[in-house]
This record gives C-alpha cells, sequence and structure tokens, in this order.
C-alpha cells in the first residue's frame, strides 16, 4: 500500500531564516507530487506539482521553491522566511485525474 | 475559468440530524472530477470520494450520500444521522482533465460541528 511521509511535524522559525519541508512517498511510482498551503482558517492552495523528476511547476509566484531530486521525493524550500509564510503544508501524491492523497502536514508559524 | 464555492462557512447541527454540505462549481472543462474530502482536527485530508463528470449517479456509502447534479453545476454531500465523530472541515475540490496535471481546485471549505 501506499504512505506518504512529512517531517517535521511542526516548525517555528524566525522571520528571514531558511526553511527545508521533505515529502516522501512509498508505494508508488512516478506519481504526481503536489504541495498545498492552508493559511489559518482558509481553504487549499496549490503551490507546486511535479509531473516527474527535476519538472516542477509554479502555480503562485512567492517566496518558496520546491526540487524533486528522486522519484518519490519532494522538497518545498525559502531562502528567507516571511511572515506570511505561516500555514500549514501538505505534500499530496496521485495520479492525473484520480483522487489525491495527502500526507499529514506541516505546520510552520513564522515569528 | 474555473472554481469551486462552498458558501456554507460552518454548520452546527445536533448529533443524528441529517445535514447537506452544498457544493458548486465552474469549468469549461468537458471532462472533469469532483471530489469531497474531510478534514479533522489532526489536520490530515481524508478522501471520502471522487466522481467524473460523465457519471451523475448518486453514491450512498453508509451514511454519506453524494447528489451529483451537471444542470446546476452541483455536487451536494449529505450525511445522515449525524454523529459527534463527523465534525470536521469538509472540502469540495475540482479537477480538470485537460490540465492533465491532476491539479485540484478547492473551495474553501465548510467547518460542520456535530454537538452531542
Amino acid at each position: 500500500s501506499q504512505t506518504i511521509h512529512q517531517w517535521p511535524a511542526t516548525l517555528v522559525q524566525p522571520v528571514g531564516s531558511p526553511l527545508s519541508l521533505e515529502c516522501t512517498v512509498e508505494g508508488t511510482s512516478n506519481p504526481n507530487l503536489y504541495w498545498y498551503r492552508q493559511a489559518a482558517g482558509r481553504g487549499l492552495q496549490l503551490l507546486f506539482y511535479s509531473v516527474g523528476i527535476g519538472q516542477i511547476s509554479s502555480e503562485v509566484p512567492q517566496n518558496l521553491s520546491a526540487s524533486r531530486p528522486q522519484d518519490r521525493q519532494f522538497i518545498l524550500s525559502s531562502k528567507k522566511l516571511l511572515l506570511s509564510d505561516s500555514g500549514f503544508y501538505l505534500c499530496a501524491w496521485g495520479l492525473v485525474n484520480n483522487e489525491q492523497f495527502f500526507g499529514p502536514g506541516t505546520r510552520l508559524t513564522v515569528l | 475559468a474555473q472554481k469551486v464555492t462552498q458558501a456554507q462557512t460552518e454548520i452546527s447541527v445536533v448529533e443524528k440530524e441529517d445535514v447537506t454540505l452544498d457544493c458548486v462549481y465552474e469549468t469549461r472543462d468537458t471532462t472533469y472530477y469532483l471530489f469531497w474530502y474531510k478534514q479533522p482536527p489532526s489536520g490530515e485530508l481524508v478522501f471520502l470520494i471522487r466522481r467524473n463528470s460523465f457519471d451523475e449517479q448518486n453514491e450512498i456509502s453508509g451514511r454519506y450520500s453524494w447528489n451529483f447534479q451537471k444542470s446546476t453545476s452541483s455536487f451536494n454531500f449529505t450525511i445522515t444521522a449525524s454523529q459527534v465523530v463527523d465534525s470536521a472541515v469538509y472540502f469540495c475540490a475540482l479537477s480538470e482533465a485537460a490540465s492533465n496535471t491532476g491539479k485540484l481546485i478547492f473551495g474553501q471549505g465548510t467547518t460542520l460541528q456535530v454537538k452531542p
């Protein structure tokens, strides 16, 4: 069966510090991978998606970047965090035209 | 442009009541997929159902049922005999086949509180 992992679960970072969130998927090959952000009390916003190794598409201009160094690894990064980067970050995997399965999420607080 | 609207921000019911969560979508694509997810307090999104645009049959799964109507661009979700464990945020989402990326466009979510 497929499993998706995210870490860390929670993170408190000062403004201007770097960020690295990691997501890995087990039990499937060549999945599409997605990063979403959920601001407090709001819906989910797609940040990045990847259809293959090294292939990253950005949905919204922002302070963040993503990379996919391996087939089942998806990394979300920032060189300098902003207050507005606070939120709940969810990684998901899926196949085109099928449902997506989400990881447990990372709660990021930028102070 | 594609869009999903969940007009109900919060709903509060008493246990055993039936409750319907509304979802209205907009798309120009003729082939698309609709989804419902549940987000309990832990935060992880739980997949509930997927429906493609060519299948308008209603679906029932235990206490859950879904009503898909293309004529009104709606995909409503009904919980029968609600329970406290149903308390969560529920999201409706849309995926367009033409994008070929599987991207999900989410509504803003409906917070359901079921009181004992």
